[in-house]
């Protein structure tokens, strides 16, 4: 499968931690935003997502916080396990479009 | 409910030559995208079917790459020739038509490696 992990910025933390993947957005206009999870040899699976009109939304065990003003997005993942250990994506969608365009990624790595 | 399959998993090529992707969406997801992940990189739109449709082709990098959704079932991406810039994993998606959620279900990709 692919090496997802390779080049990419890397946040190491231990197994029961929280963590926290960062994503700077470029679009002013972007009123969707959304994570996507990919394990290795697999494709992106969709996590949480979160509209303009937020600066927060709760899942489980996922939180996303999103500041405008910086365009500015987080991942919060609490009570961090192995089997998350992925590359993170965040999209943003600009109003109009149905187009999710992606960052770089984000490998998170955890050791048990 | 089968997921989005893709075939195939690994192609390796030389340049020069000719491959076809292919993918089988989810059934009853009008949408359909296409996606390419260069090693280390992010994930760059390729293009947008609505059903039989092409939406938005505007990420196609150019003409060696032709993307067709007969019936508006599955979608075959042709690459031809091969270049070398061309390795990358090529991801499909799908999702349904209506209220927009920004779901996007993927298969699992196809490894493409041009030599």
């Amino acid at each position: 499968g692919e090496s997802v992990g390779l080049h990419l910025p890397t946040l190491s933390v231990q197994e029961g931690d929280n963590s926290i993947i960062n994503c700077a957005y470029s679009n002013s206009a972007s009123d969707y935003f959304i994570w996507y999870k990919q394990e290795s040899g697999k494709g992106p699976q969709f996590i949480i997502d979160i509209r303009s009109n937020m600066d927060k939304r709760q899942g489980q065990r996922v939180t996303v916080l999103l500041n405008k003003t910086v365009k500015h997005l987080s991942l919060q993942i609490a009570a961090t396990q192995p089997g998350d250990s992925a590359v993170y994506f965040c999209a943003e969608i600009p109003g109009g479009s149905y187009i999710p365009t992606f960052g770089r990624g984000t490998s998170l790595i955890v050791h048990p | 409910e089968a997921g989005v399959t893709q075939f195939p998993s690994h192609s390796v090529i030389e340049k020069g030559q000719t491959v076809t992707l292919r993918c089988d969406p989810i059934s009853g997801h009008d949408n359909l995208y296409w996606y390419r992940r260069v090693m280390g990189k992010e994930i760059k739109f390729l293009l947008h079917f609505v059903k039989e449709s092409k939406q938005d082709e505007s990420g196609m990098p150019n003409n060696r790459f032709l993307a067709e959704r007969t019936g508006g079932t599955y979608s075959t991406l042709k690459v031809q020739p091969a270049e070398l810039e061309d390795s990358g994993v090529y991801f499909c998606a799908s999702s349904r038509l209506g209220p927009y959620t920004g779901e996007l279900f993927f298969g699992e990709g196809s490894r493409l490696t041009v030599l």
